[in-house]
Order: C-alpha cells, then sequence, then structure tokens
C-alpha cells in the first residue's frame, strides 16, 4: 500500500513557464512534507518542506502547496530554467512520532530551452 | 562544503556472493541512515543509527543484511549472500540530530549495486 503516490512519472515544460509536480498522500497522520531533488548519479537533495500547520511555503522559484482536507500537495517552480530537470520526490512523516520518511516514486521533470 | 561520502559508487557482483558499502557522514552528525532505492521507486529505509546504536532496523533483512558503526562514525552495510533482488542504490544519509522525519537530512551520491 503505498501511502505517498506521484501518480505523474514524467512532465516537459518549456523554459520559463511553470513546472507543477503533483503528490497524494493517504496517511492522515503524516504532519510534514518533503521535496527532494535527484540529479543522476548523486543523492537526494533537500529542496523545501511544509508543515502540516502551513498551507503554502515558498523559497525563491520553489512553492510548495498543502491541501490537507484532499491530501495532496504540489510543488511549483516558476519560472523554470535547464539546471530543474531532474527528478523529483515528494516526501512525508510524522515528524511528532519520529518515524521515517515516506518517498514518492519520483517525478522526472525535463525543462526544454 | 560538507558532504556525505559513499564507496564504492558503483558495484558488480555475483549472486550468492558477500557484498559490503561504506559511509561516512558529515562530521559531527549523530544520526545515520541507509536507505535503498529501487530503479523506478523512492528510497526506503533500511536502518538508522543514533551515535553507534541501532535506532531502528525493522525494514533490514536481517537474514542477509547487516550493518554496524561501531565508533559512531562510518558505517558499513553489508549484504551476505547477494540476490538478484538486491540490486538497487543503496544512499547513505546523514543528520546532525535524531531527525527520522527528513529534516536536514544530507544524502551521499549512493552505492549502485548489480547482481547477476
Amino acid at each position: 500500500d503505498q501511502q505517498v503516490k506521484q501518480n505523474s512519472p514524467s512532465l516537459s515544460v518549456q523554459e520559463g513557464r511553470i513546472s507543477i509536480l503533483n503528490c497524494d498522500y493517504t496517511n492522515s497522520m503524516f504532519d510534514y512534507f518533503l521535496w527532494y531533488k535527484k540529479y543522476p548519479a548523486e543523492g537526494p537533495t533537500f529542496l523545501i518542506s511544509i508543515s502540516s500547520i502551513k498551507d503554502k511555503n515558498e523559497d525563491g522559484r520553489f512553492t510548495v502547496f498543502l491541501n490537507k482536507s484532499a491530501k495532496h500537495l504540489s510543488l511549483h517552480i516558476v519560472p523554470s530554467q535547464p539546471g530543474d530537470s531532474a527528478v523529483y520526490f515528494c516526501a512525508a512523516s510524522v515528524r511528532s512520532g519520529n518515524t521515517p520518511l515516506v518517498f514518492g516514486k519520483g517525478t522526472r521533470l525535463s525543462v526544454i530551452a | 562544503e560538507a558532504e556525505v561520502a559513499q564507496s564504492p559508487r558503483y558495484k558488480i557482483t555475483e549472486k550468492s556472493q558477500a557484498v559490503a558499502f561504506w559511509c561516512d557522514p558529515i562530521s559531527g552528525h549523530a544520526t545515520l541512515y541507509w536507505y535503498r532505492q529501487i530503479l523506478g521507486q523512492g528510497p526506503e529505509l533500511l536502518v538508522q543509527f543514533q551515535d553507534e546504536s541501532v535506532v531502528d532496523d525493522s525494514q533490514l533483512p536481517k537474514d542477509r543484511f547487516s550493518a554496524e558503526r561501531l565508533k559512531g562514525v562510518d558505517s558499513t552495510l553489508k549484504i551476505q549472500p547477494a540476490e538478484l533482488g538486491d540490486s538497487a542504490m543503496y544512499l547513505c544519509a546523514s543528520s546532525l540530530f535524531f531527525s527520522p522525519g527528513g529534516y536536514e537530512q544530507y544524502f551521499g551520491p549512493g552505492t549502485r549495486l548489480t547482481v547477476t
């Protein structure tokens, strides 16, 4: 049973446009959500996070939105750049319970110049 | 910039052989994690250490996998005997504090294992 789902394996976006990556979760106990970015032959790099007490967190070109009622979060990248091309993993945890991260399968983003 | 080091970067082994991976976390990081990432999947936690103690190894297949962090610094993950299904990327991560929820975890480049 997959608790964190990224239903789009891949996404292609024109440079300068908005990239929207989606993530759904099933465990209502999750209270902390993270996005990691992974280039080939490298480990995942922490990108941005959001606590369940918020519905939006912004860091430069990256914004994460959380809709708790829908158990859905999304990562917006504006404007998209070719260097953003990577695999993006959504992850969730019950932070107060010190439980491990649960990752989605990832979405491969290709930003086309 | 401090990084998590892992070696080897790539390993090819025959099934039933033994294989070992090494991880050196960022200096001063008390917590160390080993993850396995199968192609097309997200990373899954295998084991986590707080200093030299195992905090969680509930997902570690203990019949063939073992992990140690004897002096609370670097760590070794071993598989014996390796099976075809063990082919995956093995990722090591560390964090300054106990942070299984993922905040401030830093990942190494991983070891790509292929079992033939």
